[in-house]
């Protein structure tokens, strides 16, 4: 069966400082691979998708970045949080194919102060 | 416009009780729909998937899609207080599979009182 960690469960961190949250798969090869943000009391932001190593793709522009080192894991970093990356961050697969059935991580909750 | 809206709730029931939670799609390309439920300070988990016009049922969840009118609903028959929680409403992206990315909707929150 599939698992999916993520990692660290909570993080506070200062205005300015460096972020990176790391997402692993396992049970599974070649995923895609999402990150979504969700504020407090709002949707799903989709920020980045992976569809292979090294491939990234943005859907809005802002002060982070994400990068696919390996097959099954995928990191979220930012050189400079800002007071509006506070959120819930969510790290999810799919098959590669047509179903999209997305499956998520039990996310990483990221508090700027 | 928005792709996918869910009605905006919050949604409470007595325990018991059917609730109904409804969601409708701009895309009509697309082929596939996701409920999600997601608690509390918790990720969203899938409960149901539906791919084809009619009825889908799964223990007490029912999801009900009907293309031609753009709509997904989900009804979670015998409500009881764990179903507490917010239901989200996922389609694919307008334009195609892009890469199996989802548009949610909103969410709406249930309440099923004791």
């Amino acid at each position: 069966s599939q698992t999916i960690h993520q990692w660290p469960a909570t993080l506070v961190q200062p205005v300015g400082s460096p972020l990176s949250l790391e997402c692993t798969v396992e049970g599974t090869s070649n995923p895609n691979l999402y990150w979504y943000r969700q504020a407090a009391g709002r949707g799903l932001q989709l920020l980045f998708y992976s569809v292979g190593i090294g491939q990234i793709s943005s859907e809005v522009p802002q002060n982070l970045s994400a990068s696919r080192p390996q097959d099954r894991q995928f990191i979220l970093s930012s050189k400079k949080l800002l007071l509006s990356d506070s959120g819930f961050y969510l790290c999810a697969w799919s098959w590669t194919g047509t179903r999209e059935t997305q499956y998520f991580g039990p996310g990483t909750r990221l508090l700027v102060l | 416009q928005k792709e996918v809206e869910q009605n905006s709730g919050p949604l409470s029931v007595p325990e018991g009780a059917i609730a109904s939670l409804n969601c409708t799609y701009s895309d009509r390309g697309s082929q596939s729909f996701f409920w999600y439920r997601q608690y509390s300070g918790k990720s969203p988990e899938l409960i149901m998937s539906i791919y084809s016009n009619g009825d889908k049922e799964d223990g007490r969840f029912t999801a009900q899609l009907n293309k031609a009118s753009q709509y997904v609903s989900l009804l979670i028959r015998d409500s009881q207080p764990s179903d507490s929680a917010t239901y989200l409403c996922a389609a694919p992206n307008a334009g195609g599979t892009s890469y199996g990315k989802l548009t949610f909707g909103q969410g709406t929150i249930l309440t099923v009182h004791p």
